[in-house]
């Protein structure tokens, strides 16, 4: 099955530093999302980017499928944007079975 | 907006209890998918509907039942608790060829 890698593991901040987190895939995909998990465990939907760059906020996202690879870009960290990471693809159709990759658990200190 | 309702948030039950979760998806979804999450893991996809049939399969033990009811809500079955199954279920819904899957906010399931 297809393989997610995610890097790096893990990311300690300052209040205000920006961040790029990547996201390698083995195979061509048709869905790549990106998700955030906070300290409460709740998945949170960040972006739908099988391709392309979209930008949200502090938030933009990148993917190169032909390479595949994504980035995530945060901007000025701020402490709640502290919490696991993560990136899921799927090569079916719209939102299948997705999987998941490791994460990254990114720290904001004040 | 509304979003994927997973009740209960807590449950805590006994080795070789059953436990059962429910999900609602948002409206107008067609679609449900069951994630368990151990501890320090990443989302595992067990199993999805679609139109009240199931769509795909992951890996879920043979003591897991899950079924999509008319009104497309999704209850999963846990039979014959382990230790192991202690994790953080996850429901999520889409549109059948959606663009993405959205998540509730998780049950938490403690076995002792």
């Amino acid at each position: 099955g297809i393989q997610v890698e995610q890097s790096p593991p893990d990311l300690i901040l300052q209040e205000g530093a920006n961040s790029t987190l990547r996201c390698n895939f083995s195979d061509s995909v048709n869905n790549l999302q990106w998700f955030h998990q906070n300290p409460w465990g709740q998945l949170i939907n960040l972006f739908y980017i099988p391709s392309g760059t979209k930008q949200n906020g502090r938030l933009s996202a990148t993917t190169v499928a032909t390479e595949r690879y994504s980035l995530l870009y945060i901007s000025s960290s701020q402490t709640t944007d502290s919490g696991v990471y993560f990136c899921a693809v799927d090569r079916g159709q719209g939102a299948q079975k997705l999987v998941f990759g490791q994460g990254t658990r990114l720290t904001i200190n004040p | 907006a509304a979003g994927v309702i997973q009740s209960p948030r807590h449950l805590i039950k006994e080795k070789r209890e059953t436990a059962t979760l429910k999900c609602y998806p948002i409206p107008r979804h067609d679609t449900v998918y069951w994630y368990q999450q151990g501890p320090g893991q990443d989302p595992q996809f067990l199993i999805s509907f679609y139109e009240k049939m199931q769509s795909d399969k992951g890996s879920i033990p043979d003591r897991f039942s899950a079924q999509q009811f008319s009104d497309y809500h999704s209850e999963l079955n846990m039979s014959s608790l382990e230790l192991g199954d202690s994790a953080l279920y996850f429901c999520a819904s889409s549109l059948a060829g959606g663009l993405s899957a959205f998540f509730g906010q998780g049950t938490r399931l403690t076995v002792v």
